[in-house]
């Protein structure tokens, strides 16, 4: 059956270190991977779209790999701050206008 | 940026009766947009795909003649919950992408709508 799994309900980091969540999917081919942010009681936030082709995509402090053959993506925030406390979900989507297929997400807490 | 409105943020209801919560796509057009209902400590399941001037396509399990689902407009779907229950008490999100960009690109969420039927 088709999974998307992101391996940590929760993670505690210090500030000022780096952040690495981890999502793992399972029967899917996804064209591409998108990762948000989700804070209680909102809607989800875009924060970083990575292509099938593409191995890293960066933006500020965020990093995100795609390896197609290990079927993972890698979320890293860098000098992590409080304010970076969210939870952070995992996006798929096969081809064309599908939909969103989202893993559980991960709740970051940065502690100062 | 693209933003999407969804209201009411929030609503009460008794068991019984209908709850109609309105998701627009205010700056640009989306032909399609999706609906997702999230329990506590959940991730966001798809509940249906809503595409304008045509009926809604419901994931299975998801009962069309409960959560009814409107696209009259490029810029306004909306859900109805009929005769809700306890049980349907729930987080609900609306979601749309930008007809004009690359098809492969970011979905915008509304901001939810937090429904407590009592």
């Amino acid at each position: 059956s088709q999974k998307i799994e992101q391996n940590s309900e929760a993670l505690n980091i210090q500030e000022g270190k780096t952040a690495t969540l981890t999502c793992n999917y399972t029967n899917y081919s996804p064209a591409y991977l998108q990762w948000y942010r989700q804070d209680p009681g909102r809607g989800p936030v875009f924060l970083l779209l990575i292509r099938e082709n593409e191995k890293e995509k960066r933006k500020e402090r965020l990093k995100v790999t795609f390896d197609t053959t290990l079927k993972q993506s890698l979320f890293h925030i860098t000098a992590s701050q409080p304010a970076d406390s969210a939870t952070y979900l995992c996006a798929l989507v096969n081809s064309g206008n599908t939909p969103l297929v989202f893993g559980k997400g991960t709740r970051l807490s940065v502690i100062a | 940026g693209a933003v999407v409105s969804q209201h009411p943020s929030w609503v009460i209801c008794k068991s019984g009766t209908s709850v109609k919560i309105e998701c627009r796509s205010l700056d640009f057009q989306a032909t399609t947009m999706f609906w997702y209902r999230q329990f506590p400590k959940q991730s966001l399941m798809l509940m249906a795909t809503s595409n304008e001037g045509s009926k809604a396509t419901y994931e299975q399990g998801v009962e069309k003649d409960k959560f009814l689902i409107n696209h009259a407009s490029l810029t306004l779907s909306t859900l109805t919950v009929t005769s809700a229950h306890p049980e349907d008490s729930s987080f609900y999100i609306c979601s749309a992408r930008d007809l004009l960009k690359d098809m492969n690109t970011e979905a915008f969420f509304g901001q939810g709508t937090r429904l407590t039927v009592v």
